[in-house]
């Protein structure tokens, strides 16, 4: 079974650009979360979706976004990128609750 | 605010050593402990923890869940240098639908 992608892995932007990633999670998996790790905050949680719907949200501004497709593959979108939006961006995905997860490689933003 | 502290941050050892590796966490809706091992990029799962004193285990990495005294732990005996990772604890909040992370344990182990 093939495990969880993320594209792109790599990503450099200026301060003020938009960025879209995305995550395709592992094969029969509906649920899908996305996480922001910074070496001074650890793993932060995002957004989860299933089933197209955001089910639940961490504490971040409303420039991170994002959806899920019916095919349960997942976009995460930032606007009006800042320095501090740098970060290694996981995508976790689960058959139905968000415990057991299967995180993607990760995609490294930095933000210059 | 759910709440989970890893101890120790950091641990270096040489390769044979037993290492135990501490979480401790504030709940209010508890569904299940987690552990993963981060090496270079993403967390793989290790376990899954839902029920005090039953020990879960897999080759030399083994882990129980005290939920009256709100931790666990992590064991890894006759450690190799392929241990070395960050070992995170994470916790799974049913009503908030969704997991908190400790800060991890940063494993290294010696030749």
């Amino acid at each position: 079974k093939a495990g969880v992608t993320q594209t792109p892995r790599y990503l450099i932007k200026t301060r003020g650009q938009q960025v879209t990633l995305s995550c395709s999670p592992i094969s029969g998996h509906r649920s899908v979360s996305w996480y922001q790790q910074t070496p001074g905050q650890g793993l932060q949680f995002l957004f989860e979706y299933f089933s197209e719907t955001q089910r639940n949200k961490g504490n971040f501004p409303g420039r991170f976004s994002g959806r899920q497709f019916s095919n349960s593959r997942s976009e995460m979108n930032v606007s009006t990128l800042e320095l501090g939006d740098s970060a290694l961006y996981l995508c976790a995905s689960s058959l139905a609750e968000p415990y057991e997860q299967y995180f993607g490689p990760g995609t490294r933003l930095t933000v210059t | 605010e759910d709440k989970v502290v890893q101890s120790p941050l950091s641990l270096v050892v040489h390769e044979g050593d037993t290492v135990t590796l501490n979480c401790s966490y504030e709940v209010t809706n508890f569904r299940s402990l987690l552990w993963y091992k981060q090496e270079k990029k993403a967390p793989t799962f290790l376990f899954m923890l839902t029920s005090s004193g039953i020990e879960k285990k897999s080759g030399r990495l083994s882990s129980i869940l005290d939920k009256k005294e709100l931790f666990s732990i992590l064991n890894i005996t006759a450690t190799q240098t392929g241990d070395s990772a960050i070992y995170l604890c994470a916790l799974y909040n049913t009503n908030a639908g969704k997991s908190t992370f400790g800060d991890g344990t940063t494993l290294t182990v010696k030749p």
